[in-house]
């Protein structure tokens, strides 16, 4: 099966920069996907095919991709920004939509 | 805007099944190049695709659900539905009806509100 990998937990300072990974073998020949899930909430995109934001996500949120672990980054992450984090590919070969473990971001 | 509303049973026994209907509005579900799916959370727990549906001839699960699990569309409700067969505790979740993108590169790019599904006798 394929398994996407990320931190079980992550936790930044307000201002700092957070750092939150997904990997796996080759990720760099997939296109990911970030959400952001807050408690009680369904997840929000904020990040897709790598490096793009939708409308009305903050330009703090970013992602890149390469060899095997992709990651998003939040530059002077704010106390609003605490929440889960999922990583997604699509497995083409396999038809099938995968999703990291998630992260827990911690705004200390 | 898009949105999606799923319904049905809060409560279901161990052994049966899990039927949810989510409900399309703000736009049609019918062939226009987006897949529909399900995931679904357990209490606590990560987020887990369940399957996805762009017709009725492309269907496509999550290999450990593929034996108990069925989605289907009606476009003339502009919804469409999931089935869960013989249901154990396990199937305890919250479960999201999604808009998947479809394409090469894949993503949700629209989530219902989620609905609370317990297994319990």
């Amino acid at each position: 099966s394929y398994v996407l990998t990320q931190p079980p937990s992550v936790s930044v300072a307000p201002g700092k920069t957070a750092r939150i990974t997904c990997g796996v073998n080759n990720i760099e020949t997939k296109s990911v996907h970030w959400y952001q899930q807050k408690p009680g909430q369904a997840p929000v995109l904020v990040v897709y095919d790598n490096s793009d934001r939708p409308s009305g996500i903050p330009e703090r949120f970013s992602g890149s991709n390469s060899g095997n672990t992709a990651t998003l980054t939040i530059i002077r992450v704010e106390a609003g920004d605490e929440a889960d984090y999922y990583c997604q590919v699509w497995h083409s070969s396999n038809y099938h939509v995968v999703f990291g473990g998630g992260t827990k971001l911690t705004v200390l | 805007q898009l949105q999606l509303q799923e319904s049905g049973p809060g409560l279901v026994k161990p052994s049966e099944t899990l039927s949810l209907t989510c409900n399309v509005s703000g736009g049609s579900i019918s062939r226009n190049g987006f897949y529909w799916a399900w995931i679904r959370q357990p209490p606590g727990k990560g987020l887990e695709w369940i399957g996805n549906i762009y017709d009725s001839w492309n269907i496509y699960y999550n290999p450990s659900l593929k034996s108990r699990v069925a989605i289907s569309v009606d476009t003339s409700k502009n919804q469409f539905s999931l089935k869960l067969s013989s249901v154990t505790a396990a199937d305890t979740a919250v479960y999201y009806c999604a808009r998947d993108t479809g394409g090469s590169w894949r993503w949700i790019d629209s989530w219902g509100q989620g609905t609370l599904v317990t297994v319990s006798s």
